[in-house]
């Protein structure tokens, strides 16, 4: 498999579950970020890893916590979401966090009931 | 904190227009500017990049513009094809960070008519 792949595609959540969001990019790249895709609203970065260390924390609420335990791997751990937070979760991966040209993946259609 | 707008936030002509996206923001001390293109259920693809220093660049029928001074960039589509229907958007990278920090537009719609 090729380029930046994300799991599951589409997930239903209430409130009160636990879930996980998996990326993995098979690129070679040193550098990995999640955005947030809300309806009617700009993509947002939410965290930016580099060599699995967290360079960006974008002033994101403590029920979303990342975890980067490889340079090619990265998960977003959910827990005691809000209906707010339905949305199109987007991965993306660069060479390194200071290059340009950043590769998405198709993102995880989150709905949290 | 810098922000990124978008117009029209959607657009539809007919085959073969040639036709014109915008992208304004407030900072112009950018690192530089970047035009996506997202399909459903594709993620987003990268189009053309503009660093600070440049005017244009072009790839095939796109062109973006750069005026940092008044806070702008375009998006030429020459001889729309119904295969360019996607939401096109606008980021641009502050300067001052070393890491990619972009800020987003909500995109424009296009749908291009056979």
């Amino acid at each position: 498999e090729t380029g930046v792949t994300q799991t599951p595609r589409h997930l239903v959540m209430g409130m009160t579950n636990k879930k996980s969001l998996k990326c993995e990019q098979h690129l070679g790249h040193n550098a990995m970020y999640w955005y947030k895709q809300s309806a009617k609203k700009p993509l947002e970065l939410m965290f930016v890893y580099s060599l699995e260390e967290r360079v960006e924390n974008n002033s994101v609420p403590s029920r979303f916590s990342p975890e980067c335990p490889n340079s090619s791997h990265l998960f977003l751990h959910l827990h005691t979401l809000q209906p707010e937070d339905s949305a199109l979760y987007l991965c993306a991966s660069s060479q390194d966090a200071g290059t340009d040209t950043q590769y998405f993946g198709p993102g995880t259609r989150l709905t949290v009931l | 904190k810098q922000e990124v707008t978008q117009i029209p936030a959607a657009l539809s002509v007919p085959e073969g227009e040639n036709l014109v996206l915008n992208c304004s923001f407030t900072d112009s001390a950018i690192y530089n500017l970047q035009w996506f293109r997202q399909d459903p259920g594709k993620g987003l693809t990268s189009l053309l990049l503009i660093q600070s220093s440049q005017r244009e660049q072009t790839s095939g029928r796109l062109n973006a513009s750069l005026d940092k001074s008044s806070g702008r960039s375009t998006l030429y589509i020459a001889a729309s094809q119904p295969g360019d229907s996607a939401t096109y958007l606008c980021a641009v990278r502050p300067a001052g960070y070393n890491f990619n920090k972009f800020y987003f537009g909500s995109g424009t719609k296009l749908n291009v008519k056979p």
